[in-house]
């Protein structure tokens, strides 16, 4: 298993253009979620998906969109982008189901975005 | 979500015990205490969760105080590829959602 995939890996984009970011697990994992995470700080999740079809903000979902395309991929788009979206973004996975008390998130490497 | 608060940076030497302190005052009923590492700028890793009861793994052991409000991480014999930043995460099992807070870097010392 490769578990959670992201590409790409570095991306440089001048203000104003548009990008996305895919994510993809092969875990069979129902939930997916995008996490930012800017110099010296926490992780800040942007958007998630507890399940396919299903979409839901984060604390910071301000100039981004999200799609969960199938059960194994979730993309984040930044249609317009700017320098205060230069982050490294994470991806992560986790199971959940109808019965699931608690579950562990699995990370994907990164992608890092500069915003010029 | 209830919110976490943790020390800024800790130390520790190698072959000692880690201890890393959590305080989650707010936190609920259904809520569920977890410690991620990130080493470096990867991805987080998972350590270790628990509800009420202490627990223990390969990696860590979790002992959460009998109110809930605080928990300690031990890393029993910490190493210097322990050295990263640890993340106390309160989280609800409704929702899978983490949010993380800043963190405590740890320094693991020869």
């Amino acid at each position: 298993n490769a578990g959670v995939t992201q590409t790409p890996k570095f991306q440089v984009l001048k203000t104003g253009q548009s990008m996305t970011l895919q994510c993809a697990q092969d875990m069979n994992h129902n939930s997916m979620y995008w996490y930012r995470q800017d110099p010296g700080m926490g992780l800040r999740l942007i958007y998630y998906s507890a399940s396919e079809g299903t979409t839901d903000k984060g604390e910071v979902p301000n100039g981004y969109n999200v799609s969960r395309l199938n059960k194994r991929e979730f993309s984040l788009r930044l249609e317009s982008a700017a320098p205060s979206q230069t982050s490294v973004y994470f991806c992560a996975s986790t199971r959940r189901g109808a019965l699931a008390t608690s579950e562990t998130q699995y990370f994907g490497p990164g992608t890092r975005l500069l915003v010029l | 979500d209830a919110k976490t608060t943790q020390p800024p940076s800790m130390d520790c030497a190698e072959g000692r015990a880690a201890n890393l302190p959590c305080n989650h005052s707010t936190i609920s009923g259904n809520e569920y205490v977890y410690w991620y590492r990130q080493i470096h700028s990867q991805g987080p890793q998972y350590i270790i969760h628990g509800l009420k009861n202490n627990e223990t793994n390969e990696m860590a052991s979790l002992i959460i105080t009998e109110d809930r409000k605080s928990s300690t991480l031990i890393l029993p014999h910490a190493t210097l590829r322990d050295t990263a930043v640890y993340y106390c995460i309160v989280g609800s099992s409704n929702t899978g959602k983490l949010i993380f807070g800043q963190g405590t870097t740890l320094q693991v010392k020869p």
